[in-house]
């Protein structure tokens, strides 16, 4: 099972692009990466999945590195609305793993 | 549209009666899990099941059971309820490797 690593907090502007890192050293060949977003009295939202390189939606954007030992959840041009708790999680690809969430990075945006 | 739903979204019990939390959901995902999530906490793994008659402990077990009879369901049952089971529950599910999915959450007030 790996272990990820974020930041617990962060501050910025809106207006700003905001990058939140994650490191899971220990990630296996068939792990996903996977970034959710959690507002409070709601429950986790997915905002998007990789497995490498680099995924865009339109919400973020996503940058993982050829070792795969961490990955770059990208808001561009973060709003006030952007203000949560944002989880990096590692899904197995495959049955009977547990999935743990970690503490979250608490982004906190002001004006 | 396929959903996740949660019921009863908000309970108040006694201290030592059992409660059971329903989570259903509609997207015939094979894994389902239970969190829970204390104010101002992360999420923590209470139970989670990677298909029928299958259930598995999590980081926070104690006190809790669940029952996987079939793909829909994963109720979530707390055996004699304390105070320190007084929290918010997030009931979700997924398929490996893929995005799981979470409920609205059930706030369970015990007194």
């Amino acid at each position: 099972l790996a272990k990820t690593t974020q930041p617990i907090s962060m501050d910025s502007y809106e207006g700003q692009e905001v990058n939140i890192t994650c490191s899971h050293n220990n990630i296996a060949t068939n792990d996903y990466i996977t970034w959710y977003q959690q507002f409070p009295s709601q429950g986790p939202r997915f905002i998007i999945q990789g497995y490498k390189t680099k995924v865009t939606n339109e919400v973020a954007s996503l940058f993982i590195p050829a070792d795969r030992k961490s990955s770059t959840l990208s808001l561009p041009r973060v709003s006030l609305s952007d203000t949560a708790v944002y989880y990096c999680l590692v899904l197995a690809n495959q049955a009977g793993t547990a999935l743990i969430f970690g503490k979250g990075t608490t982004l906190s945006v002001s004006s | 549209d396929a959903e996740i739903t949660q019921s009863p979204r908000h309970k108040i019990t006694e201290t030592g009666r059992q409660v059971t939390l329903a989570c259903h959901q509609t997207w015939n995902h094979n894994n389902m899990f239970w969190y829970r999530q204390d104010l101002g906490h992360g999420l923590r793994l209470i139970h989670y099941s990677y298909g029928v008659q299958d259930t598995n402990k999590g980081e926070v077990s104690d006190g809790y059971s669940v029952s996987r009879s079939n793909t829909e369901d994963l109720p979530l049952t707390l055996e004699s309820a304390a105070s320190s089971q007084t929290s918010v529950y997030f009931c979700a599910s997924g398929n490996s490797g893929n995005t799981i999915y979470f409920g609205e959450g059930s706030w369970l007030t015990v007194v």
